[in-house]
C-alpha cells in the first residue's frame, strides 16, 4: 500500500511560518500528493496538491523533494484558524481505493 | 453555493436498529464516497460509487449498505450487523472517479453513537 508518514503533532507561534513534513517513500511516478486539513467535528478541507513541482495557492505552499519521497506543506503565517489536523495523502494511479489517509499532524497555534 | 450536505449532524442508534445517514451533493459530481473516522485515526473507505446505479465495497464494507439511485444522493445505512458503529462518518465526492489530480469535497460529517 502507498502510505505516508507524518509527525503526530506540531506547535507554532501565531504569525510565524509553519513547515509540516510528510514522508512517502513508496510513491510512484504518477501518484499525486494532496494535503487536506480537518477542524474538530468538521469534514476535511482541501489545501493543496502537486505532482513534481512546487505549488503555491492562497492557503499554502507545497514543496516536493526532487526524489518525491517527501514533501512539506508550508503555511507562511500561522493564524489561530489554522489550528487543525493536517493530512498528507497520496492519490495513487491504480487500484479501487486510491485514497490513502494517514493519522495526520495535529497543529497547535500558540497566540 | 455548491457543496455536500450531510444529515443529521448527530445520530443515535439503538441495539439491533438500522439507521440511514444522508448525503446530498449539488456539485454535479459523478463519484461519491463514504468514509469512517475513529478517534485519532485516519479515514477508512466504506463504499464508493463511480456513477449512478453503481457502487463498490471499500476496505470496511461489512455491516453497511448504500444505494445510488440519483446522481446527487448517496445514502449510507448502518445495519445491525455492524457491531461497532460508533464513529464519525464522512461523505465525499469528486467530479470523476480515480482522477488523481482532482480534489475531494467533503461534507461536514455525521457523528453516530450507540445508545
Amino acid at each position: 500500500d502507498a502510505k505516508t508518514t507524518q509527525p503526530n503533532s506540531m506547535e507554532s507561534n501565531e504569525e510565524e511560518p509553519v513547515h509540516l513534513p510528510c514522508n512517502h517513500s513508496t510513491i510512484s511516478g504518477t501518484d499525486y500528493i494532496h494535503w487536506y486539513r480537518q477542524l474538530p467535528s468538521q469534514g476535511p478541507e482541501y489545501v493543496i496538491h502537486g505532482l513534481t513541482s512546487n505549488v503555491n495557492n492562497r492557503m499554502a505552499s507545497l514543496a516536493i523533494a526532487e526524489d518525491r519521497k517527501s514533501s512539506t506543506l508550508i503555511l507562511h503565517r500561522a493564524t489561530l484558524r489554522d489550528a487543525a489536523v493536517y493530512y498528507c495523502i497520496l492519490r495513487v494511479g491504480t487500484g479501487a481505493n486510491n485514497l490513502f489517509f494517514g493519522t495526520g499532524t495535529r497543529l497547535t497555534v500558540i497566540p | 453555493d455548491g457543496g455536500i450536505t450531510q444529515s443529521p449532524k448527530y445520530l443515535f442508534r439503538k441495539e439491533g436498529q438500522n439507521v440511514t445517514l444522508s448525503c446530498e451533493q449539488n456539485l454535479n459530481h459523478d463519484a461519491m464516497y463514504w468514509y469512517r473516522q475513529d478517534p485519532g485515526q485516519g479515514l477508512r473507505l466504506i463504499y464508493y460509487s463511480q456513477i449512478v446505479n453503481d457502487f463498490q465495497k471499500g476496505d470496511i464494507a461489512e455491516g453497511y449498505s448504500v444505494s445510488r439511485e440519483k446522481k446527487e444522493s448517496f445514502p449510507l445505512t448502518v445495519t445491525s450487523a455492524q457491531k461497532n458503529p460508533t464513529a464519525f462518518y464522512l461523505c465525499a465526492s469528486t467530479m470523476v472517479y480515480l482522477a488523481t489530480n482532482e480534489k475531494l469535497f467533503f461534507g461536514s460529517g455525521t457523528q453516530l453513537s450507540v445508545l
